[in-house]
């Protein structure tokens, strides 16, 4: 059984400072996904890594993967309040997503 | 980009009624759609993937005779909660899988629906 796995699963951060969440996973994978949920919501898709090295950048996150080490991290840069929500990252393999624990972020001003 | 829809955004109902939600693809065809339940801060899980035409395919733990899926068209998957408990109170979100190249390399991506929130009484 695949397992996706995110560390840390609560973090508290001031505005200003930066923070990696980082998702480890159990076995090979298509590609890897990183979304965003806020509270009483659906998923917004944030990234898709598709091969090993990959780096996507948007705004004040950044994720990467490293698929030889089965890790993907999202890099927060400058935190803000606005960036406030759980973060999942998603395996997915053959026809199916595997989520990860997701991530509450909570930025505090 | 692609758009899902869910039907309806929350229903309460009573212990023991059966429920059904609607998962529509509004601008694409989707041979595969999949059901996820999400409990108040958990990560989401999936329950079963729906396939056009043929049976779902139901992840180890969920029982089939209680969480009826149809797929009977490109476009939409229902899940129906059959005798409703208070335990099957969660957020069931769809999500569709686009068979569309995109060109960015990010063919079969998923999109996923606004959610369905279930409370049983």
């Amino acid at each position: 059984e695949l397992k996706v796995e995110q560390n840390p699963l609560f973090l508290s951060m001031q505005e200003g400072k930066n923070y990696t969440i980082y998702c480890n996973y159990s076995t090979t994978s298509d590609r890897l996904y990183w979304y965003r949920q806020d509270p009483g919501k659906s998923l917004e898709s944030l990234f898709v890594l598709l091969s090993n090295g990959a780096v996507k950048q948007e705004g004040r996150l950044m994720a990467s993967l490293d698929t030889k080490a089965r890790l993907s991290t999202l890099h927060i840069t400058a935190a803000v309040h606005d960036l406030s929500a759980t973060y999942f990252c998603a395996v997915n393999t053959g026809n199916q997503f595997y989520f990860g624990t997701g991530t509450s972020l909570t930025v505090i001003p | 980009g692609a758009v899902v829809s869910q039907h309806p955004s929350r229903v309460i109902c009573k212990s023991g009624t059966s429920v059904k939600i609607e998962c529509r693809s509004l601008d694409f065809q989707a041979t595969t759609m999949f059901w996820y339940r999400q409990f108040p801060k958990q990560s989401l899980m999936l329950m079963a993937t729906s396939n056009e035409g043929s049976k779902a395919t139901y992840e180890q733990g969920v029982e089939k005779d209680k969480f009826l899926i149809n797929h009977a068209s490109l476009t939409l998957s229902t899940l129906t909660v059959t005798s409703a408990h208070p335990e099957d109170s969660s957020f069931y979100i769809c999500s569709a899988r686009d068979q569309r190249w995109l060109g960015t390399g990010e063919r079969g991506t998923q999109y996923f629906g606004p959610g369905t929130r279930l409370l049983v009484l």
